[in-house]
């Protein structure tokens, strides 16, 4: 199917633990955005890439790694998950200005 | 002070009414504005995008961006109960290089009620 993707779409976790958030991408797209969106903050960039092994951060990338080997995959780990880390994660995708969202991920870190 | 303001309603307006939504900026480099819809429990999505000044329109939607008063609006017409949302504006400067990031409002929360 043609879009962008996100798994898992729901997480609980633990305090300390690894975690990996996936996103995928159909369209070619040269950039892609990984975004955490929580009440009174809206949406924060965490990090965006611009191409494939091209990354950079945004506003909020404290305890987050990203890499993208291949252009369609852009995937979020969480060194050491935090409960501040919990909330809705979103990747997006776009090739100028626009970006185009995936249906989220729901983090819940216990 | 926010780069992006926008007030977060919530909005209440009955079905068939002209909505109004906006959102203020203090830089006035941005040159690329957005609006997107999201849903309850779903990812943004595009409605509008506009390249500097003027008006667009697609369907009942109506973007306008007036760049001398740092201020942008979507129009929504007759207004129907399935456009109860939350209206996010984003915009950009014109980045040299691999720059896109977007500077985002805090979301308009809109309800249209039948």
């Amino acid at each position: 199917d043609a879009g962008i993707t996100q798994s898992p779409r729901y997480k609980i976790t633990e305090t300390g633990r690894q975690v990996t958030l996936m996103c995928h991408q159909t369209w070619s797209h040269s950039y892609m955005f990984w975004y955490r969106q929580d009440l009174g903050h809206g949406l924060r960039l965490i990090y965006y890439s611009a191409a494939a092994d091209i990354t950079d951060k945004g506003e909020v990338p404290d305890g987050y790694v990203v890499s993208r080997s291949k252009t369609e995959n852009f995937p979020l780990t969480l060194e050491s998950a935090t409960r501040s880390q919990t909330s809705v994660y979103f990747c997006a995708s776009g090739q100028g200005y626009e970006q185009f969202f995936g249906p989220g991920t729901r983090l819940t870190v216990l | 002070q926010k780069e992006v303001e926008q007030d977060p309603g919530p909005l209440s307006v009955p079905e068939g009414a002209i909505v109004s939504l906006n959102c203020t900026y203090s830089n006035s480099a941005f040159q690329y504005f957005m609006w997107y819809r999201q849903y309850s429990r779903k990812g943004p999505e595009l409605l509008m995008y506009t390249y500097s000044s003027g008006n667009k329109e697609d369907g009942r939607f109506t973007a306008q961006v007036d760049k001398s008063s740092k201020y942008i609006s979507l129009f929504i017409r007759d207004s129907q109960p399935s456009d109860s949302a939350t209206y996010l504006c984003a915009m950009s400067e014109a980045h040299a290089g691999n720059n896109r990031k977007l500077i985002w409002g805090l979301g308009t929360s809109l309800a249209v009620n039948p």
